[in-house]
This record gives structure tokens, C-alpha cells and sequence, in this order.
């Protein structure tokens, strides 16, 4: 199985501070990685797809990054409503593994 | 516009099985997969599966295989989740999600299957 490792585990940042979160797969997965963020309570929400496809209606504040096994999620300005959890996943092979999340946390 | 909606919150015994639905619409339900993912309290998610809402073919999660069968209904656009053996282990809320460009688009709002003696 490909395992997904995503650093860090949880960041502590100000609105409108510029937020990266990495992923690295153990293995080369290509473009084959998605983002996903989700709130509590709530069910994840897809992001980014294709490594750098934005989703529709999603933020031009995000982006996605990277090919093989590095990859990155940016936010250029967090908002308030950006405050969450962040997951990746591949989908490269099965089992389609996610990482293990990033707590975007107010500061 | 595209809705999956899940069957309501179950509470199951350790040993007993549980039957998860995800009902499609406001697309081709045939053109796209679903998946399954679920997730313990305060842990992450974990993909459970695959299920080609096409032709039925199915890609199960090593550490399920055995007590997980994922169906689908094409008459009535569901996809089910059944899973047997239950321990505790298994509490989490299970979400069903549509899968596009081998990413998961649109998400169930959640099922929470609680297995408790």
C-alpha cells in the first residue's frame, strides 16, 4: 500500500498569513492527489484534484502543487472560514490511502 | 444538483452487521463510483472501498475483506455498505462519496454506526 505522510499534523497561523501543508507518498503516484478540507461535524469537501486542479467553487486563495511524490497545498491568505482540517489522498492505486490531516488551527 | 444522502444513525451490537445506504441523484448514477470512507472519533479518514456503479466491480480495503460487501441498486440509484462482524473498532461516522477524476467530488452527509454491548 502507498502510504501518504502529511506534515505538519496541525499549524497555528493569523488571517491572512500564506499556509503550507505537505504530502509525500512512499511511492511515485504521479498526479494522481487530491485535497480535501473538513470542518466538524461535517463531511470533507474536495478541493483540489489532479495535483493542481482547482475544484469548482473553490478559492483561487488555494493551490495545489507537485507531481510524484511531493506534493503541497497552499492557502496565499487564510480566512476565517479556512480554519479546519486538511487531508490528501492519492488515487494513484488502491487502496486509495489518505493522509493523515492537518489541524489549520487560529493563532 | 448532485445529493447523496445516507441512511440514518445505527447502534449495533459487537458481532451483529450493519447495512449503510447512499442514495444517488441529480446525476447519471451509472457514470460514476462511489466510495466509502469512514472515520473513528477524533481520528482521520480511512477509505474503505470502491464500487464501479457500471458494472459492480468492487476494490475493498485489505484490513475489510471478509466482512465488507459494497452493492448498488441501479433501479433506485443506491449504493449500500454492509459490514459484518462488528467490533467496536468499527464506531465511526461512515460517509459515501462520488467518485470523479479518481477524486471524491460530492460527499453523504455521514452515517455514525455506534457498536456498543
Amino acid at each position: 500500500d502507498i502510504q501518504m505522510t502529511q506534515s505538519p499534523s496541525s499549524v497555528s497561523a493569523s488571517v491572512g498569513d500564506r499556509v503550507t501543508i505537505t504530502c509525500r507518498a512512499s511511492q511515485g503516484i504521479s498526479s494522481w492527489l487530491a485535497w480535501y478540507q473538513q470542518k466538524p461535524g461535517k463531511a470533507p469537501k474536495l478541493l483540489i484534484y489532479a495535483a493542481s486542479s482547482l475544484q469548482s467553487g473553490v478559492p483561487s486563495r488555494f493551490s495545489g502543487s507537485g507531481s510524484g511524490t511531493d506534493f503541497t497545498l497552499t492557502i496565499s491568505s487564510l480566512q476565517p472560514e479556512d480554519f479546519a482540517t486538511y487531508y490528501c489522498q492519492q488515487a494513484n492505486s488502491f487502496p486509495h490511502t489518505f493522509g493523515g490531516g492537518t489541524k489549520v488551527e487560529i493563532k | 444538483q448532485v445529493q447523496l444522502v445516507q441512511s440514518g444513525a445505527e447502534v449495533k451490537k459487537p458481532g451483529a452487521s450493519v447495512k449503510v445506504s447512499c442514495k444517488a441523484s441529480g446525476y447519471t448514477f451509472t457514470s460514476y463510483g462511489i466510495s466509502w470512507v469512514r472515520q473513528a472519533p477524533g481520528q482521520g479518514l480511512e477509505w474503505m472501498g470502491w464500487i464501479s456503479a457500471y458494472n459492480g466491480n468492487t476494490n475493498y480495503a485489505q484490513k475489510l475483506q471478509g466482512r465488507v460487501t459494497m452493492t448498488t441498486d441501479t433501479s433506485t440509484s443506491t449504493a449500500y455498505m454492509e459490514l459484518r462482524s462488528l467490533r467496536s473498532d468499527d464506531t465511526a461516522v461512515y460517509y459515501c462519496a462520488r467518485v470523479h477524476s479518481s477524486s471524491f467530488d460530492y460527499w453523504g452527509q455521514g452515517t455514525l454506526v455506534t457498536v456498543s454491548s
